[in-house]
């Protein structure tokens, strides 16, 4: 399973945009690209899911290269709310299994 | 309407005790799962169930045992609980399983802090 490299920490003010590149060298053809949200004391939650090219939705953008080998996502205009773990995943579309690293903790200052 | 809950919310225990966990999903879903959350934020996959069926058991101790009655519920039970089993344990569940080429997100239930002592 491709594992997957993204920064431990950032840091942002309010009305920034974020972006958050993850790094997943191994990805293989079946696999899609996923990242989800974790604020404290809950459950992850779903963002963005892409496999190649750009993906937008009303929460985030991913950008994807040609090579797959790594993804970015973007948050446009943080909020204090946006404070949270943020996970990239591959995951297998054979499997559907998530493999969850360390995240990487987006701190929004005002 | 939540969506994926559990129960409880937090659980408080001594060593060698058996507990256990309780999930439930209201989404109509297929597969439910298992993860577990240590002190240091990592989130492991411990066990599937597709229709009441186990797809993916994470080596977790076999002190760890996943009961299914129904495809809207898994719960989890424990038994001899050890300090290092003291994490929080999150129910999930998704629409499809492998093997359509598709995949589907998890729904993440809110959790259940487990502090064994």
């Amino acid at each position: 399973l491709a594992k997957t490299t993204q920064p431990i920490s950032m840091d942002s003010y309010e009305g920034q945009e974020v972006n958050i590149t993850c790094s997943h060298n191994n990805i293989a053809t079946n696999d899609y690209i996923t990242w989800y949200q974790q604020f404290p004391s809950q459950g992850p939650r779903f963002i963005i899911q892409g496999y190649k090219t750009k993906v937008t939705n009303e929460v985030a953008s991913l950008f994807i290269p040609a090579d797959r080998k790594s993804s970015t996502l973007s948050l446009p205009r943080v909020s204090l709310s946006d404070t949270a773990v943020y996970y990239c995943l591959v995951v297998s579309s054979n499997t559907g299994k998530l493999i969850f690293g360390q995240g990487t903790t987006l701190q929004v200052k005002p | 309407d939540t969506a994926v809950s559990q129960t409880p919310k937090y659980l408080v225990t001594q060593m060698g005790n058996d507990k256990s966990i309780k999930c439930e999903q209201n989404l109509g879903h297929d597969t439910m799962y298992w993860y577990k959350q240590d002190s240091k934020k990592f989130l492991k996959i411990m066990f599937s169930y597709n229709n009441k069926e186990l797809i993916i058991n994470e080596t977790v101790p076999n002190r760890f045992s996943p009961k299914s009655p129904d495809k809207a519920h898994l719960n989890l039970h424990i038994n001899s609980l050890e300090l290092g089993d003291s994490a929080v344990y999150f129910c999930a569940s998704s629409q499809e399983f492998s093997g359509t080429g598709l995949y589907n997100e998890q729904f993440f239930g809110p959790g259940t802090r487990l502090t064994v002592l």
